[in-house]
């Protein structure tokens, strides 16, 4: 069974710091690894990872995956209060073995103090 | 606005009841995917479609069924409704077997 572990589960900082946020998995077959954010309802797509060492960016956030550590983390660097929400990993597999979709993570609640 | 459309958003019921939600995907979107989301267990995979097949169940009970007809959109029926089945479902669409997937808002069922 797929499994995504998440941390810390809740994290509390001060506007303009730079946040660290963890993923380890294990996966048959992965595929991919991606990034959510979820405020009020939908989580919204962050990014997707497939490759091992190779960041993406996008302005403030970046992430990087290691596959053979089997993990990833999110960055967030001068971090402001419209950061805050909860951050979900998810990992798909190649759908060959058995196609079950993605598999979150519980999510790490960031919550970003004025 | 991903694109996915849920309804209704909010549903209160009573025990025992039986209620259907119901999901439209982006355009173009074969895939459709149900997730359960509760504070404890976090989102939870339910059961997923691809043009109309079946394609993979998870953590689905069998008073739950689901069922995608052939204008995509999706449908799932809860039924003998327990007040463990309060949570957040999520519907989730995209073009390419489970690759990155696109939410709708979610209705948010409650069971008094």
């Amino acid at each position: 069974e797929d499994k995504v572990v998440q941390s810390p589960l809740s994290l509390v900082v001060h506007e303009g710091d730079t946040v660290t946020l963890n993923c380890s998995y294990e996966v048959t077959n992965f595929r991919s690894l991606l990034w959510y954010k979820q405020e009020k309802k939908a989580p919204t797509f962050l990014f997707m990872l497939t490759s091992s060492g190779i960041e993406k960016k996008s302005g403030r956030l970046s992430s990087i995956l290691d596959k053979k550590e089997l993990f990833s983390i999110l960055n967030i660097t001068a971090t402001q209060t419209g950061d805050s929400a909860i951050y979900l990993c998810a990992v798909s597999n190649n759908g060959r073995g058995g196609a079950d979709g993605l598999t979150f993570g519980k999510g790490t609640h960031l919550i970003i103090q004025p | 606005d991903s694109g996915v459309t849920q309804t209704p958003k909010h549903l209160i019921t009573a025990t025992g009841q039986r209620v259907t939600l119901r999901c439209s995907p982006r355009s173009g979107d074969l895939s459709v995917y149900w997730y359960q989301q509760s504070l404890d267990q976090g989102l939870q995979f339910l059961i997923q479609y691809y043009n109309g097949e079946e394609r993979a169940k998870g953590n689905i009970l069998e008073r739950f069924s689901a069922q995608q007809f052939p204008d995509l959109h999706s449908e799932l029926n809860l039924s003998s409704l327990e007040l463990g089945d309060s949570a957040l479902y999520f519907c989730a669409s995209s073009s390419l077997i489970n690759e990155k997937l696109f939410f709708g808002s979610g209705t948010q069922l409650s069971v008094l």
